[in-house]
């Protein structure tokens, strides 16, 4: 039940590229991604539904492949602040009971 | 008060021990969430409850009883708790209603537990 994430760490030099895979064995309604910074919560970024709808980050997208089950989130021209530990969570069910579960969380680094 | 609160931020206990940790939302959401996040392991989903009703129990030993007295707070008891029990535990609330909704979830700052 649980997605697989890669990479499990991705280190960048400030300006560059970089895009965290989500990947699930079962059918997927929604894929959620957050940042979770060292000591603090995880903060929302985006979130994909089955069909197309997007909401979320304005300098970070995403994709979602239904058919496939996976889903990426690509960072571009990273900055500093993009640092931390990001987790994509999936819902497979699409009901209105609430329930994700989350990958092992891909650390990213940025480097000035 | 803004978003979710979480109290205390930090609980060192004896595994003969009683304790609570309190969550307390202020966005209006109608669904809360207890997870459990330990060292290089996944966010694990505990409980959900929505309006106050427990729709969600994910195999989580009696030792942990949650309490949702309204839709703004939930509790989490703790009793005879063993070591591998320490670990941050994140709150979380969100909107929950439509399917088609984005119910996006807003976490709480975690309770770092540790269990002697």
């Amino acid at each position: 039940q649980q997605p697989v994430q890669s990479p499990q760490a991705v280190i960048l030099r400030e300006g560059e590229d970089a895009v965290i895979n989500c990947s699930s064995s079962k059918a997927l309604y929604s894929v959620h991604w957050y940042r979770q910074k060292h000591g603090e919560a995880p903060v929302f970024l985006m979130i994909l539904l089955k069909g197309g709808e997007q909401k979320g980050h304005e300098k970070i997208s995403a994709s979602f492949n239904e058919k496939k089950q996976q889903s990426s989130l690509y960072l571009t021209a990273s900055q500093l602040s993009y640092s931390g530990t990001y987790f994509c969570g999936i819902d497979d069910r699409g009901s209105t009971l609430g329930r994700l579960y989350f990958g092992r969380g891909t650390q990213l680094t940025v480097w000035p | 008060e803004t978003g979710v609160t979480q109290t205390p931020r930090h609980l060192v206990m004896g595994m003969t021990n009683k304790k609570s940790l309190k969550c307390e939302q202020h966005l209006g959401h109608n669904a809360m969430y207890w997870y459990k996040q330990s060292a290089k392991k996944p966010l694990e989903l505990m409980f959900v409850y929505n309006f106050k009703e427990q729709t969600e129990n994910n195999s989580v030993p009696s030792r942990f009883s949650p309490e949702c007295p309204n839709s703004s707070h939930l509790f989490l008891h703790l009793h005879t708790l063993q070591p591998e029990d320490s670990a941050l535990y994140l709150c979380a609330s969100s909107q929950r209603g439509q399917v088609s909704s984005y119910n996006e979830q807003f976490f709480g700052p975690g309770t770092r537990l540790t269990v002697l």
